[in-house]
C-alpha cells in the first residue's frame, strides 16, 4: 500500500526562525511526484512546492525548499525566515506516474508565533 | 478568473435528509475529486472522476453518491445512510495528462447535521 507519514502532528516556532517539516512515504514505484500543500485558517488548500522524483536537485520556491532523499523515501519541507502568514496545516502528498489520485499524509499543524 | 467554486459555504442538514454539495470548475480539468476533512485531520477521498459519466469510489464512499454529467461539474450527495456526515468537504480538480500536475482545490463546504 502507498502511504505518507507526517510524524509531527504539531510544531511551533518564533517568527523569522527556520522550521523543517518531516514527511516519509512508501511506494514500490520509481516514477512519482511529491507535493507540499498548505491549508491556512481559511481552509483553502494551496500548493506550496512540488518535486519530480527523477530530479536529484531539490525544489525551491522563495522561502520554501525541500530536502528530497529518494533512497530514504523522505521529503521534508524547510521554511526559512518564517512569517506569521505561514501558520497553517501542511500536507505532504505524492502521486505515482500513471495513477489517478494523490496520497496525502495526515498533516502537520504549524504555528508561527510573533 | 479560472478556478473551482463550491456551494454553499455552510450547509445544515436534519437527520434523515439527503443534501447535495455543488462543485464547479472552469479550468478545463478532466479529473475531479471529493474529500472529507474532519477537525484536525487529513483528507480522506470519497469519490473521484476522470471523465464524464464515469467515477470511482475512494476510501470512504459509503453513504455518498456523485454524478459527472458535465466536465465542469461534480456534485456530491450526502445521503441519510451516512451516519456521521458533519465535516468539511473539499472538492478538487486536476488535469490528469501529466502526473506532476497538482490538484486545485475549492474553498470547501462545511456540513453540519442538526
Amino acid at each position: 500500500a502507498q502511504t505518507v507519514t507526517q510524524s509531527q502532528p504539531e510544531m511551533s516556532v518564533q517568527e523569522a526562525e527556520t522550521v523543517t517539516l518531516s514527511c516519509t512515504y512508501d511506494t514500490s514505484e520509481s516514477n512519482y511526484y511529491l507535493f507540499w500543500y498548505k491549508q491556512p485558517p481559511s481552509r483553502q488548500m494551496i500548493l506550496v512546492i512540488r518535486q519530480e522524483a527523477y530530479k536529484q536537485q531539490n525544489a525551491t520556491e522563495n522561502r520554501f525548499s525541500v530536502n528530497f532523499q529518494k533512497a530514504a523515501k523522505s521529503f521534508s519541507l524547510k521554511i526559512s525566515d518564517s512569517q506569521l502568514g505561514d501558520t497553517a496545516m501542511y500536507f505532504c502528498a505524492f502521486i505515482v506516474q500513471g495513477a489517478q489520485k494523490l496520497v496525502f499524509g495526515q498533516g502537520t499543524r504549524l504555528t508561527i508565533n510573533p | 478568473d479560472g478556478g473551482i467554486t463550491q456551494s454553499p459555504k455552510y450547509l445544515f442538514r436534519k437527520e434523515g435528509q439527503n443534501v447535495t454539495l455543488s462543485c464547479e470548475q472552469n479550468l478545463n480539468h478532466d479529473a475531479m475529486y471529493w474529500y472529507r476533512q474532519d477537525p484536525g485531520q487529513g483528507l480522506r477521498l470519497i469519490y473521484y472522476s476522470q471523465i464524464v459519466n464515469d467515477f470511482q469510489k475512494g476510501d470512504i464512499a459509503e453513504g455518498y453518491s456523485v454524478s459527472r454529467e458535465k466536465k465542469e461539474s461534480f456534485p456530491l450527495t450526502v445521503t441519510s445512510a451516512q451516519k456521521n456526515p458533519t465535516a468539511f468537504y473539499l472538492c478538487a480538480s486536476r488535469y490528469s495528462g501529466k502526473a506532476y500536475n497538482e490538484q486545485f482545490f475549492g474553498p470547501g463546504t462545511r456540513l453540519t447535521v442538526l
